[in-house]
């Protein structure tokens, strides 16, 4: 099993681009989930689904969009890239609910 | 609003030498307590979940225990491969849809 897979693993953007972060998982999970990383601030929750077709905020949602149109893809947009987007983007899933989740290799992002 | 503090922020430890890190917690109801471990360059692995104060896990050389205010997080005679940056968190809402986590706790070893 290929678990939980993220590309790209590394991504340079302009500010003002646009992108997608795709995110996909091979272990029939319903939930999902996207995360930054930032030194200093630990991982923050930026969208989840409980399934396809549902989806909801985290703590930090500003600037990014997803959608859940199957069980195994769960893709992050960026609408309009702005420095303070420069991170480590981790997708995660569980088979239950939010705490033992499955972390993908994640997605290192720099915004110019 | 629910927090979690890990200390230290990092450790370094003699090959052998045990110690312990700390996950402090402050929510309403806790709904379980997660301990993972975080690699450079790689995502968070889950290693425990503990539900209720008094309960022990225990792998290999970690073995994790929680009160109510707090988790520790002990390694007995650890080993370079042990090297991690350690992570705990918390549910932060009552469906247990979101997680909150602490800015983990970097562990060197040093052989």
């Amino acid at each position: 099993n290929a678990g939980v897979t993220q590309t790209p693993k590394f991504q340079v953007l302009k500010t003002g681009q646009s992108m997608t972060l795709q995110c996909a998982q091979d272990m029939n999970h319903e939930y999902m989930s996207w995360y930054r990383q930032d030194p200093g601030m630990g991982l923050r929750l930026i969208h989840y689904s409980v399934g396809a077709g549902i989806t909801d905020q985290g703590e930090v949602p500003n600037g990014y969009n997803v959608s859940r149109s199957t069980t195994e893809d769960f893709p992050l947009r960026l609408l309009s890239a702005a420095p303070s987007q420069t991170s480590v983007y981790f997708c995660a899933s569980s088979k239950g609910l939010a705490g033992e989740l499955f972390f993908g290799e994640g997605s290192r992002l720099t915004v110019l | 609003e629910d927090q979690v503090t890990q200390s230290p922020e990092a450790l370094r430890l003699q090959e052998g030498e045990s110690s312990s890190l700390n996950c402090s917690y402050t929510v309403s109801g806790l709904r379980g307590l997660f301990w993972y471990r975080q690699d450079p360059g790689k995502g968070p692995e889950f290693l425990f979940t503990l539900y209720s104060a008094g309960e022990e896990k225990e792998k290999e050389r970690l073995k994790a225990t929680l009160t109510k205010k707090e988790s520790f997080l002990h390694i007995t005679a650890p080993k370079p491969e042990d090297s991690a940056t350690y992570l705990c968190a918390v549910p932060s809402n009552f469906g247990n849809e979101k997680l909150t986590f602490g800015t983990g706790t970097r562990l060197t070893i040093i052989p």
